[in-house]
């Protein structure tokens, strides 16, 4: 079956401007997860959505940064006033309920010039 | 705060090895322990789940043990081959719904 498939690929973009990421996650997955992984840095949590709850936003690096997911499925990520700290792959999973296995997609590779 | 280490951080060995990735966390309270397998450029494939109250997990040439008391997981690859070639990571699953990753082993198996 499909898996986690994310949107663009690449992004290149200028410090200051905006950007989408965005990510489908596996049909009937009720939760979703944005990661990010930067050199150096490894991979750290972003944002989590289960359903219908209140997202856990607890990872957002600042307020620049927000994420919403639409229907229970497609999920957005953006980026305001990029920054060349932004620069990284961000990765997005889904798993079937909260606290099974994740599965991840291939990520945006995010560079900021 | 929960803490994620592996070594070692890189590892080359002659095709046909066997050999044995470490992971360990300093939280014991832990949910389940997740093994990855990341290409160069790619996204991260599941290779073993383990739940806390699993001691092991076996797919193929890959098993995975957990030892949760001393927070220790490894991953042992039986009989190497160069399309193992990969970074490994480990990620462990707490309270939070969030995984906690380590920063990985980067495996190169020679012919």
């Amino acid at each position: 079956g499909a898996g986690v498939s994310q949107s663009p690929s690449n992004k290149v973009t200028e410090k200051g401007k905006d950007v989408e990421l965005r990510c489908d996650p596996i049909s009937g997955h009720t939760a979703l997860y944005w990661y990010r992984q930067s050199l150096g840095q490894g991979l750290e949590f972003l944002i989590y959505f289960q359903g219908n709850s209140a997202p856990d936003k607890s990872g957002l690096p600042s307020d620049r940064f927000s994420a919403e997911r639409t229907g229970g499925s497609v999920s957005t990520l953006t980026i305001q006033r990029t920054q060349q700290e932004d620069s990284a792959v961000y990765l997005c999973a889904s798993s079937l309920q909260a606290k099974y296995e994740q599965y991840f997609g291939p990520g945006t590779r995010l560079t900021v010039t | 705060k929960q803490e994620v280490t592996q070594i070692p951080a890189a590892l080359s060995v002659p095709e046909g090895e066997n050999l044995v990735l470490n992971c360990s966390f300093t939280d014991s309270a832990i949910y389940n322990l997740q093994w990855f397998r990341q290409d160069p450029g790619k996204g991260l494939t599941s290779l073993l789940l383990i739940q806390s109250s699993q001691r092991e997990q076996t797919s193929g040439r890959l098993n995975a043990s957990l030892d949760k008391s001393s927070g220790r997981s490894t991953l042992y690859i039986a009989a190497s081959q160069p399309g193992d070639s990969a970074t490994y990571l480990c990620a462990v699953q707490g309270g939070s719904e969030k995984l906690v990753f380590g920063k990985g082993t980067k495996l190169t198996v020679n012919p």
